[in-house]
């Protein structure tokens, strides 16, 4: 089946400092990828909606300026968290729609999740 | 606007023995519905879905569901649970073409042996 790669899986960093973290369609295309954020013991929470060669879509509440996404490619899409801070400490998953796949179809292919710790 | 409403964050079952994760679900529109399954510090796999076709969904793992829109209810089950189906699970609602998929809290799944 199709793959999702996220790196790196854990990181850990200092407050203040940006840490980007990246999400990679292996074996298929992705004109679409979604991030989210998930809470200790809680549900995902859809972060932005990212598209190949334009703006990412943010969901309202989510600071586009803190949590930059570049999707420059068909296969690779980044999250970097701006200045981080210990409140930004969570686990991120991006998940990917295979390019010419119907949305609405619940076909997304998730990645591991990176876990992010912030001191 | 679309909510999902898991009932109960642990679940307990002896290996075996029926595995049954509850699953309410509010929409405005038809909804389109999922059970994902998440295993530890791994992403989300799609257990099944619902796409308004036939309401007694079949899965992965053995696992399926029946939608029942009068009780707005999209249950999960399983007839034997096996100790691999330890997991999380999370039930899923969108809107008809629509990837933006509304979450519920989870259910973690715990096999007794």
């Amino acid at each position: 089946g199709a793959v999702v790669s996220q790196h790196p899986s854990r990181v850990i960093c200092k407050s203040g400092t940006s840490v980007k973290i990246e999400c990679r369609s292996l074996d298929f295309q992705a004109t679409t990828m979604f991030w989210y954020r998930q809470f200790p013991k809680q549900s995902l929470m859809l972060m932005a909606t990212s598209n190949e060669g334009s703006k990412a879509t943010y969901e309202q509440g989510v600071e586009k300026d803190k949590f930059l996404i570049n999707h420059a490619s068909l296969t690779l899409s980044t999250l970097t968290v701006t200045s981080a801070h210990p409140e930004d400490s969570s686990f991120y998953i991006c998940s990917a729609r295979p390019a010419g796949g119907a949305s609405g179809t619940g076909e997304l292919f998730f990645g591991e999740g990176s876990r992010l710790t912030v001191l | 606007a679309q909510s999902v409403t898991q009932l109960g964050s642990h679940v307990s079952v002896s290996e075996g023995a029926l595995v049954l994760l509850r699953c309410n679900y509010s929409s405005s529109v038809p909804p389109y519905l999922f059970w994902y399954v998440q295993y530890p510090n791994q992403g989300l796999q799609l257990l099944l879905k619902y796409t308004s076709a036939a309401t007694l969904v079949k899965g992965i793992n053995g696992f399926e569901a029946e939608f029942k829109k009068s009780e707005t209810s999209f249950h999960l089950t399983k007839p034997s649970a096996h100790m691999s189906d330890a997991a999380e699970y999370f039930c899923a609602v969108s809107e008809y073409r629509d990837d933006k998929i509304i979450f519920g809290k989870g259910t973690r799944l715990h096999i007794l042996p």
